[in-house]
């Protein structure tokens, strides 16, 4: 079936630290996948994404590896700051118009 | 460009009765994708509308519909409310040549 897993669900780290989020997909037919930040009562908001073309793509501090034999991506964010407390939601594409996303992982960055 | 617009923000329902929701898109973005989110359900895919058709469609009973008009703006119906229909209701858009989905602020929907 159509499945996202993340993992870790939490994930505190201190200030200037790296920290990791991994995803793994069921449907190989999948060929996009966004990362979404969701502050408080806020929208998610897209913050990076890859297709499965590609191998891995950097936007300042933040990455996304994709790994496709292994039907699994991961989100890096190095040099962590306070700001970067959030909710972080993995998604892979499934058909037209349609996100599957992981659960999801609070990130809380302590100063 | 403006961002994707909702409205109603927030709605106040009891059960059994319905309630519709409205979704503009970003200018130029023809693909509307509604979402429910719910602390123990996290992000859920409703369906999906390109050009006035629906083209996907998540597991969700036949109550929750919606429709999609010629400017690409969207709404979303539920009728016969259930308390388990509490959610923060959420749409997305996107232009055809790529999944890039941007999501609006949200409708904040409680049914009493």
């Amino acid at each position: 079936g159509e499945n996202v897993e993340q993992h870790p669900s939490t994930l505190s780290v201190q200030e200037g630290d790296s920290a990791v989020i991994k995803c793994t997909y069921s449907d190989s037919a999948s060929n996009y996948f966004p990362w979404y930040k969701q502050e408080l009562g806020k929208r998610p908001q897209l913050i990076i994404d890859i297709r499965s073309n590609v191998g891995e793509k950097k936007d300042q501090r933040i990455a996304v590896t994709l790994n496709k034999t292994a039907k699994h991506f991961s989100l890096h964010i190095t040099e962590t700051q306070p700001e970067d407390s959030a909710v972080y939601f993995c998604a892979a594409s499934f058909g037209w118009g349609k996100l599957q996303f992981g659960a999801g992982t609070q990130v809380v960055v302590t100063p | 460009k403006a961002g994707v617009t909702q409205t109603p923000r927030y709605l106040i329902k009891t059960r059994g009765q319905q309630v519709t929701l409205s979704c503009s898109p970003i200018s130029g973005h023809r693909s509307v994708s509604w979402y429910q989110q719910t602390p123990g359900q996290g992000l859920q895919f409703l369906f999906e509308y390109f050009s006035e058709t629906q083209r996907n469609k998540g597991n969700f009973p036949g109550r929750f519909s919606g429709r999609q008009f010629s400017n690409s703006r969207s709404e979303m119906n539920v009728s016969t409310l259930e308390l388990g229909d509490s959610a923060l209701y959420l749409c997305a858009s996107s232009t055809f040549e790529n999944n890039e989905q941007f999501f609006g602020p949200g409708t904040r929907l409680t049914v009493l």
